[in-house]
C-alpha cells in the first residue's frame, strides 16, 4: 500500500517570506509518481507539478521550487517570495499506476499581508 | 478548452433520498475518475473509467454507489438512501492517457458538495 504523510497541517506568513512544506511518501514500486496540487477556497485543485520516480532533477517554476529526494522518500516544495494569492492547501499525491492518485491530507497555506 | 464541469455545486438532501450528480471531463479525455473528499482530508480515489469502461472501483464505493459513462463523455455519480456519512465533497478529474499525453496529468473540477441532513 501506498502513503503519503503532509506532516504540516498549517502554516501562515506574512507576505513575501519564504514557504516550505513537506511531503514524505512510501511506496514498494521502483515506478512511481509524484503530484503537487493546489486547492484554493474555490475548492477546484489545480495541477502543479508531476515528477516521475527516475527523475531527481529539481525544478524551478517562478516563485516555485521542487526538491526530489529518492533517498529520503521526500517531495519537498518551496514558495519564495509568498503572496496572498498563495494562500490555499497545497496536497502532494503519489501513483503507482497511470490512474489512481493517492493524496496526503493537505498543509493549509495562510498567507498575511 | 472549459475545463472539468460538476453539477450541481452544492447539494442538500435528507437521509434516505437518492442523489446524482453529473461530471463533464474535458471534451478529448479519454479517462474520467471520481474522488471524495471529507474536511481536513485529501481526495480519495472511488473509480475510473477508460472510455464507458469502468476499470476500477474502491472499496469505499459501496452497493449503494453506482457511476456511469455512457457514451464515454459525461459522467453520473449516484448515491441511493445517502446516510450522514456521505457528506462530503465529490470531485471529477479527467485525463488523456496515452501517448498523446505521456504525463497522463488528471484535471481536476470544481466539485459536487452534498450535506445529508
Amino acid at each position: 500500500a501506498q502513503k503519503v504523510t503532509q506532516a504540516q497541517t498549517e502554516i501562515s506568513v506574512v507576505e513575501k517570506e519564504d514557504v516550505t512544506l513537506d511531503c514524505v511518501y512510501e511506496t514498494r514500486d521502483t515506478t512511481y509518481y509524484l503530484f503537487w496540487y493546489k486547492q484554493p477556497p474555490s475548492g477546484e485543485l489545480v495541477f502543479l507539478i508531476r515528477r516521475n520516480s527516475f527523475d531527481e532533477q529539481n525544478e524551478i517554476s517562478g516563485r516555485y521550487s521542487w526538491n526530489f529526494q529518492k533517498s529520503t522518500s521526500s517531495f519537498n516544495f518551496t514558495i519564495t517570495a509568498s503572496q496572498v494569492v498563495d494562500s490555499a492547501v497545497y496536497f502532494c499525491a503519489l501513483s503507482e499506476a497511470f490512474y489512481k492518485l493517492s493524496f496526503g491530507a493537505g498543509t493549509t497555506v495562510t498567507v498575511r499581508a | 478548452d472549459t475545463g472539468v464541469s460538476q453539477n450541481p455545486r452544492h447539494k442538500i438532501t435528507k437521509r434516505g433520498q437518492n442523489v446524482t450528480f453529473r461530471c463533464d471531463p474535458i471534451s478529448e479525455h479519454n479517462r474520467l475518475y471520481w474522488y471524495r473528499q471529507t474536511l481536513g482530508q485529501g481526495p480519495e480515489f472511488l473509480t475510473y473509467f477508460q472510455n464507458e469502461a469502468q476499470l476500477e472501483k474502491s472499496r469505499l464505493l459501496s452497493d449503494r454507489f453506482s457511476a456511469e459513462r455512457p457514451k464515454g463523455s459525461f459522467s453520473t455519480l449516484e448515491i441511493q438512501r445517502t446516510e450522514q456519512g456521505d457528506s462530503a465533497m465529490y470531485l471529477c478529474a479527467s485525463s488523456l492517457a496515452g501517448a498523446a499525453d505521456p504525463k497522463n496529468i488528471q484535471y481536476f473540477g470544481a466539485g459536487t458538495r452534498l450535506s445529508v441532513l
